[in-house]
């Protein structure tokens, strides 16, 4: 109940188009759902968070749409650059520091030129 | 200032060595975590520090030995490692009583020889 299940694993993509990661989990209680890039050798950067009171969130090019009643999420990065290509987590929490961030198992994102 | 600073970026050490690592932030957070990144996986949960408190272990290794001496600053002492735990080594940091703005340093590059 407490996984987080993140698709696909892998993802390729040209340049200009949309990218879509999916998350899905179990635990209700959560509360918190960030998405991270990631690229090699670095930390993980947070990109944009949403709480389950709105449906969507947008930054820029990039936009989480959250489905409460299907407990699932979804990372949408628009006009996708070759500099997008990194690791994407999704992940999901309640509460505070005695609570674990539960990650995805990370989305390998190619943006071709 | 909205960084977590990990000091050293690469570290090589023999398995006999004693080093530590290093993570400091200036933003208040009351929560601090390590991490352990394996390559193309997401990061895992090793400590968690909450008002300076030792909140979380995951059943590490005592070989690593976390410690905080105050609000803004968390060390990991290393003694004795094995090849295994070459990894990237993530430190983390929160508002206390919530994830919302859950940063990444950059992370410490270790290498056991």
């Amino acid at each position: 109940q407490q996984q987080v299940k993140q698709s696909p694993q892998s993802l390729i993509v040209q340049k200009g188009g949309i990218s879509i990661i999916n998350c899905a989990y179990e635990n209700t209680a959560f509360d918190y759902f960030p998405w991270y890039q990631q690229f090699p050798g670095k930390g993980p950067a947070l990109l944009i968070a949403i709480r389950p009171d709105v449906s969507e969130k947008k930054e820029g090019r990039f936009t989480i749409s959250f489905n409460k009643s299907a407990k699932q999420f979804s990372l949408h990065i628009m006009d996708s650059q070759p500099g997008d290509s990194a690791t994407y987590f999704c992940a999901a929490s309640y509460g505070g520091a005695t609570n674990k961030l539960i990650f995805g198992t990370g989305t390998l994102l190619a943006v071709q030129p | 200032d909205t960084e977590v600073t990990q000091t050293p970026k690469h570290l090589v050490m023999g398995m006999t060595n004693k080093k530590s690592l290093k993570c400091e932030q200036h933003m208040g957070h009351r929560a601090m975590y390590w991490y352990k990144q394996k390559a193309k996986k997401p990061p895992e949960l090793m400590f968690v520090y909450s008002y300076e408190k030792l909140s979380i272990n995951e059943s590490v290794p005592s070989r690593f030995s976390p410690e905080c001496p105050n609000s803004s600053l968390l060390n990991l002492h290393l003694h004795a490692l094995q090849p295994e735990d070459s990894a990237l080594y993530l430190c983390a940091s929160s508002q206390g009583d919530r994830h919302y703005g859950y940063t990444f340093g950059s992370g410490t590059r270790l290498t056991v020889v």
